[in-house]
């Protein structure tokens, strides 16, 4: 079966620490990789899009890279800050899936002041 | 530019009835995706349409239905109403295909079925 997968489920880190997320996929011929933000209650944030032929993006304090031949993706987060408090989800569009998206579970990240 | 805008953002129904949720994409987005939020299930996708044609379907009941105006906008409607009907439902919009393209979401409608 095709999946995303996300670790940890949840994370809790003081201000100021740099932290690493998680996605892992099974599908190595995957098009491209998409991370988001999801506050409570709220639509997602589009925050980076790797595309299959490259190996990370960056977009401020976030860089985001991608491997396909171990099917791992990662978000750094550098100098953490309360703001950044939320639940970040990857997600790809999978072979059998066709066109759509294929969302991870997700991480619930906490920074604390 | 506007994002994707979605109505209404909140919806109270009771079991048995029917609803119409609305999505407008960015403005030269052809591309509508749907997707169903529960904190059991995660993000489950509904269904996509592109230049009106449904491209892609998720595995939920007939009761679950959408379609894309020539314009873009694209509604999605829920038949016979159940408890577990339940949930924030998302729209997103790319400029292509899903899945090749980025997908920008809308604020959702928060459902609730008594």
């Amino acid at each position: 079966k095709q999946e995303v997968t996300q670790i940890p489920a949840a994370l809790s880190v003081p201000e100021g620490e740099n932290l690493v997320l998680n996605c892992s996929f099974t599908d190595s011929a995957i098009y491209n990789l998409q991370w988001f933000r999801q506050d409570p209650g709220k639509g997602l944030t589009s925050l980076l899009l790797i595309q299959s032929s490259q190996r990370e993006q960056t977009s401020g304090r976030l860089n985001a890279s991608l491997d396909k031949s171990s099917g791992r993706s990662t978000l750094y987060i550098a100098a953490s800050q309360p703001g950044d408090s939320a639940t970040y989800l990857c997600a790809a569009p999978l072979e059998t899936s066709g066109s759509r998206l294929t969302f991870g579970e997700g991480t619930q990240l906490t920074v604390n002041p | 530019k506007a994002g994707v805008t979605q109505t209404p953002r909140y919806l109270i129904k009771t079991r048995g009835q029917q609803v119409t949720l609305s999505c407008s994409p960015i403005s030269g987005h052809r591309s509508v995706s749907w997707y169903q939020q529960t904190p059991g299930q995660g993000l489950q996708f509904l269904f996509e349409y592109f230049s009106e044609t449904q491209r892609n379907k998720g595995n939920f009941p007939g009761r679950f239905s959408g379609r894309q105006f020539s314009n873009s906008r694209s509604e999605m409607n829920v038949s016979t109403l159940e408890l577990g009907d339940s949930a924030l439902y998302l729209c997103a919009s790319s400029a292509g295909l899903a899945g090749y393209n980025e997908q920008f979401f809308g604020p959702g409608t928060r459902l609730t079925v008594l």
